[in-house]
């Protein structure tokens, strides 16, 4: 059954760098997320990508973020200037829209040191 | 924004017993989604419920639209049910943000 990969399973950074977290969604869905899960707190919404344009973003994600469909297959949230509060596990996601399922990777662990 | 509360917030069962767990949301949603998440961290979609009961396997899930409120069971507890489940609710009629619950970490012991 095909799956949502993500790549790296975990990432640490120094406190300003930049980061890019990488997704390879389902191929033939069409809407694409982002998602966070700081530890031990509720998961939490930034982004949706649908038709190579951002569709919904939350308030968490500021200018500090942004993402990427670089080519036919990869998904790329970028995060400009990491900040010690920027430490979660970053979860991609992908579905066909409406109220198909919503796959998600594995996660992306993400510590700012 | 959707407020979504889940009870319990932890939930420790004997292998066999019938689990409860419950989700209630406060704006009307499209669609509801039951999810499981592994201590390792990664999530799995159960259900995806639009209106009345699903089934798979020990799991049968329900939604009351009128009421706001979700449900999901788990007949016949194992020590491989041990998770956090997790609902998750899309608003309509065009949005694609989802809201999540907090989670109900479930333990069953042998």
């Amino acid at each position: 059954e095909p799956e949502v990969t993500q790549t790296p399973s975990h990432q640490v950074t120094q406190m300003g760098q930049e980061v890019i977290l990488r997704c390879v969604p389902i191929s033939n869905h069409l809407y694409f997320y982002w998602y966070r899960q700081i530890l031990g707190q509720k998961v939490e919404f930034l982004v949706s990508f649908y038709n190579n344009e951002i569709s919904e973003k939350s308030e968490i994600f500021d200018d500090q973020f942004s993402v990427e469909r670089p080519d036919g297959s990869n998904f790329t949230l970028k995060i400009r200037s990491t900040k010690l509060e920027d430490s979660a596990m970053y979860f991609c996601a992908s579905n066909r829209g409406g109220n198909s399922p919503l796959h998600f990777g594995n996660g992306t662990r993400l510590t700012v040191t | 924004k959707n407020e979504v509360e889940q009870s319990p917030q932890n939930l420790t069962a004997q292998e066999g017993e019938f689990i409860t767990i419950n989700c209630s949301y406060s704006v009307g949603i499209s669609a509801l989604h039951w999810l499981q998440q592994h201590p390792g961290g990664g999530i799995v979609s159960l259900f995806m419920l639009s209106s009345g009961k699903k089934k798979h396997g020990r799991l049968i899930a329900t939604i009351n639209i009128q009421e706001k409120h979700s449900s999901l069971h788990i007949t016949a507890s194992h020590p491989r049910d041990s998770a956090v489940y997790i609902c998750a609710v899309r608003n309509p009629p065009t949005g694609n943000q989802f809201y999540f619950g907090t989670g109900t970490s479930l333990t069953v012991i042998p």
